[in-house]
């Protein structure tokens, strides 16, 4: 298996714009997970949606920030309009049931 | 609310020396779960074990063991023999299994910043 995809692995925009970060959790995982790691804040859970349906949102910041989870293999994380203080890293990740959870390699944003 | 400490920021040792990552959780729940993930210089998160409420039982691969103790709510993580390989950020996580089935949901410690010097 291929393991966690995500896309892209680097992004850099100026504040205002519309940044969207791409998911494609392992193939069988019912779970999929979005995480923002900073260095002052660590690993946050931001949203988690369960055969695709969002379970928890209330790690996310705020109203900019949108999740959403069309069909098995595919989710995205938007921030719409982006702010300097949303540049961190972005992981995805997918687990089958309550087991472990395999992350992607990670979307380094920058916002600028 | 769950919580997980991870008390150690950094900790720097010389190779073939033994360290030990300290965690300590607080939950309510009788059922949990626990894990440790590894964090390389590369960015990555490595998923390194998982270990269930119900298992008080020690775990060894390698040159990694955990001991998960429930009388003190801590599961900590030695390495034996350590190697410059090691060096990376350690989180050790935790999971309450809640009524309802869907629930999932992972807190991160913040993490140990282990430096294996040569």
């Amino acid at each position: 298996d291929a393991g966690v995809i995500q896309s892209p692995r680097h992004e850099v925009t100026e504040m205002g714009q519309e940044v969207t970060l791409r998911c494609k959790p392992i193939s069988g995982h019912d779970y999929l997970f979005w995480y923002r790691q900073t260095m002052m804040r660590g690993l946050e859970l931001l949203i988690y949606f369960n055969n695709n349906v969002p379970i928890d949102d209330s790690g996310m910041p705020e109203d900019r920030f949108s999740a959403k989870m069309p069909n098995a293999s595919f989710s995205t994380l938007k921030i719409q309009p982006s702010e300097p203080r949303d540049s961190a890293v972005y992981f995805c990740a997918s687990s089958r049931g309550h087991n472990e959870q395999f992350f992607g390699p990670g979307t380094r944003l920058t916002v600028l | 609310a769950q919580k997980v400490t991870q008390a150690q920021t950094e900790i720097s040792v010389v190779e073939k020396e033994d360290v030990t990552l300290d965690c300590v959780y607080e939950t309510r729940d009788t059922t949990y779960y626990l894990f440790w993930y590894k964090q390389p210089p590369s960015g990555e998160l490595v998923f390194l074990i998982r270990r269930n409420s119900f298992d008080e039982q020690n775990e060894i691969s390698g040159r990694y063991s955990w001991n998960f103790q429930k009388s003190t709510s801590s599961f900590n993580f030695t390495i034996t023999a350590s190697q410059v390989v090691d060096s990376a950020v350690y989180f050790c996580a935790l999971s309450e299994r809640r009524s309802g089935g869907s629930n999932y949901k992972l807190t991160f410690g913040k993490g140990t910043l282990l430096t294996v010097n040569p």
